[in-house]
């Protein structure tokens, strides 16, 4: 069964530094998605991607993310000057299409580890 | 904005007892879907209801949307050992949050052989 695939599956990383969460959709798949669940807590939407540009994000997902699909297969989170706070795991997420009929397919996840 | 409550946040159960969570949306949703995520795991898509009032059954697991789109559950009848995990509910948005899946708090069951 096709699945989403995620790298690294843990990153350790300094405040203030620079990271990149990468993954790979299912290959079929058109909409792309960031998920992030701190510790204990409930997973939150942070992005929805489509036709290579942004469809949707959130509150949380401020000037410190960017999300690109940089070829035809990898779909990157990157995180520019990384807060303790964003310590979470990560989850990408994709889908064939964004209506209701549609589930969203998760990743394993990336748990980020900021120092 | 949206959200979606959870309850109760924890669950412990002996084996063979029944489980029930609750979800509940401040907002009328499109569909709502159910992951189980096992420790150290991430969601795995269970089932999705769309249709007001509409009731799905996997095996032991039922699951019910209500009639208003605001609220659903998830029971789990004669739990195992293997049911244990943390199952979430996650409305999907309407309009130009299609897209967007608002997630509950979930809910977290254990198990006692």
């Amino acid at each position: 069964e096709p699945e989403v695939t995620q790298t690294p599956s843990h990153q350790v990383t300094q405040m203030g530094q620079e990271v990149i969460l990468r993954c790979v959709p299912i290959s079929n798949h058109l909409y792309f998605y960031w998920y992030r669940q701190i510790l204990g807590q409930k997973v939150e939407f942070l992005v929805s991607f489509y036709n290579n540009e942004i469809s949707e994000k959130s509150e949380i997902f401020d000037d410190q993310f960017s999300v690109e699909r940089p070829d035809g297969s990898n779909f990157t989170l990157k995180i520019r000057s990384t807060k303790l706070e964003d310590s979470a795991m990560y989850f990408c997420a994709s889908s064939w299409d964004r209506s209701t009929s549609y589930e969203q397919y998760f990743g394993p996840g990336t748990r980020l580890t900021v120092t | 904005g949206q959200q979606v409550m959870q309850i109760p946040q924890y669950q412990h159960v002996q084996e063979g007892e029944d489980f029930t969570t609750y979800c509940n949306s401040s907002t009328t949703l499109s569909n709502i879907q159910w992951y189980k995520q096992r420790p150290g795991g991430h969601p795995v898509f269970l089932i999705q209801l769309v249709k007001s009032g509409e009731v799905k059954k996997q095996k032991r697991l039922t699951f019910q949307f209500g009639e208003a789109k605001k609220n659903s559950s998830l029971h789990i009848t004669a739990t195992q050992t293997t049911d244990v995990g943390t199952y979430f509910c996650a409305g999907r948005g309407r309009g130009s949050t299609l897209g967007r899946l608002y997630f509950g708090r979930g809910t977290q069951l254990t198990v006692w052989p």
